[in-house]
């Protein structure tokens, strides 16, 4: 049971390239969303989808852009990447937005822009 | 705003010590309470988690009671393993508002033989 997969789990970009992060989940949930994590500011929410075909703004969206096209695939942009993006992003999915149920993670990307 | 302040550490006990981990929150309406861990290397995993006023949560020896009184989610484990050695992360996710899972900014733990 593979659960939430990301790929690829580390990434050297040099500042302005472009990359997409992708996310993969195969329990059929509803919801997904792209946290990142640096040190002393816990997790932090991107972006976040409530179904297929929907992209919301989380907390920190500025500088990425998503994409749900289908159920099990989210997936992150990065368009211009800069230093300030260099973190550990992680891709989690739930059955449902209020969180009664758990949140599944996946083991997360290390992207160092330079 | 919704919000989690918990205990940033590093903390650092030896092995059998007691561990508490405290963690408060801000939030409207309701929040279901979360506490997830996270391994070296690892995505974040469940650890426990409460829906309602006075509920405790409990899994692998730690437990949590959802006190609305005074608006906390305290962490505990009466002996602490080296295993326990991780990163902890409380968290809520508000009912009738913002929905979304809110992190704290997560406390490492570190458990010496």
């Amino acid at each position: 049971n593979a659960g939430v997969t990301q790929t690829p789990k580390f990434r050297v970009l040099k500042t302005g390239q472009s990359m997409t992060l992708l996310c993969a989940q195969d329990m059929n949930h509803e919801y997904m969303y792209w946290y990142r994590q640096d040190p002393g500011m816990g997790l932090r929410l991107i972006h976040y989808s409530v179904g297929e075909g929907t992209t919301a703004k989380g907390e920190v969206p500025d500088g990425y852009n998503v994409s749900r096209l289908k159920k099990q695939n989210f997936l992150l942009g990065l368009e211009s990447a800069a230093p300030s993006q260099t973190s550990v992003y992680f891709c989690a999915s739930s059955a449902n937005l209020q969180g009664y149920t758990e949140a599944f993670f996946g083991q997360g990307t290390r992207l160092t822009v330079v | 705003g919704n919000s989690v302040t918990q205990m940033e550490g590093p903390v650092t006990l030896s092995e059998e010590a007691f561990l508490t981990i405290n963690c408060t929150y801000t939030a409207t309406g309701y929040p279901s309470l979360f506490w997830y861990v996270q391994y070296p290397g690892e995505g974040l995993q469940l650890l426990l988690k409460a829906t309602k006023a006075d509920d405790k949560g409990s899994n692998k020896g730690f437990e949590a009671t959802y006190r609305k009184e005074t608006t906390s989610f305290h962490l505990e484990k009466g002996s602490v393993q080296v295993s326990d050695s991780a990163v902890y992360f409380c968290a809520l996710s508000a009912r009738g508002g913002s929905e979304k899972l809110v992190f704290g900014k997560g406390m490492k733990l570190t458990v010496n033989p």
